[in-house]
């Protein structure tokens, strides 16, 4: 079976340019995350989806920040304009269970964004 | 709120030593569930267990061991023998009943040295 698959692996990107991470979970996990991982940090939530619903962005910066779950599969998130500070490991996940949390999460390999 | 501490940042060890990594958590929830990850260098967190907050006993796979302790409010991980593989930093997580939010701690970041 097939993981949590993420793309791209790396991005160096100037400030004020755009970028787009792109995450394909596994097969049948209704629940996608979105996590920002800083440097000796733990993963923070950026957004949650159950099936094509965000339920829970309040932590994403909505000013530059944005993020789809067509169909209620693939997701993409969205960065416009970059700034120096968004520097990190962008970290998708994905899970099978939905209204509770009982189910673990599934990670991919992540997005390492490089902002100069 | 919700809250997951992991003073532990960084421990060495020689290979083949035990060493224990602490985990500390915080939540009024009388339901909950408790994770441990680990990310080797390529990045990936993978899961390694999970324990809801009804089951207090302890677990054992391999050269791995948890110890829950609601008590204490800690959920303790111990590796047995380490080896160089063992080189990764750990999370430790909680999440509630509801919600399907996970808090993630600092980690520990473990180095084995040969």
């Amino acid at each position: 079976e097939a993981g949590v698959v993420q793309s791209p692996r790396y991005k160096i990107i100037e400030k004020k340019q755009p970028v787009a991470f792109w995450c394909n979970p596994i097969s049948g996990h209704n629940t996608l995350y979105w996590y920002l991982q800083n440097l000796g940090q733990g993963p923070e939530l950026l957004i949650r989806y159950e099936n094509e619903e965000a339920v829970d962005d309040s932590q994403l910066p909505k000013d530059r920040f944005s993020a789809e779950r067509l169909k209620g599969v693939d997701s993409t998130l969205k960065i416009q304009p970059a700034e120096l500070g968004d520097s990190a490991v962008y970290l998708c996940a994905s899970s099978i269970g939905q209204g509770t949390a009982t189910g673990e999460l599934f990670f991919g390999e992540g997005s390492r964004l490089t902002v100069l | 709120a919700q809250k997951v501490t992991q003073v532990q940042t960084e421990i060495s060890v020689v290979e083949k030593e035990d060493v224990t990594l602490d985990c500390v958590y915080e939540t009024r929830d009388t339901t909950y569930y408790l994770f441990w990850y680990k990310q080797p260098p390529s990045g990936e967190l993978v899961f390694l267990i999970r324990r809801n907050s009804f089951d207090e006993q302890n677990e054992i796979s391999g050269r791995y061991s948890w110890n829950f302790q609601k008590s204490t409010s800690s959920f303790n991980f111990t590796i047995t023998a380490s080896q160089v593989v063992d080189s990764a930093v750990y999370f430790c997580a909680l999440s509630l009943n509801t919600g399907n939010q996970f808090y993630f701690g600092t980690g520990t970041s473990l180095t084995v040295i040969p």
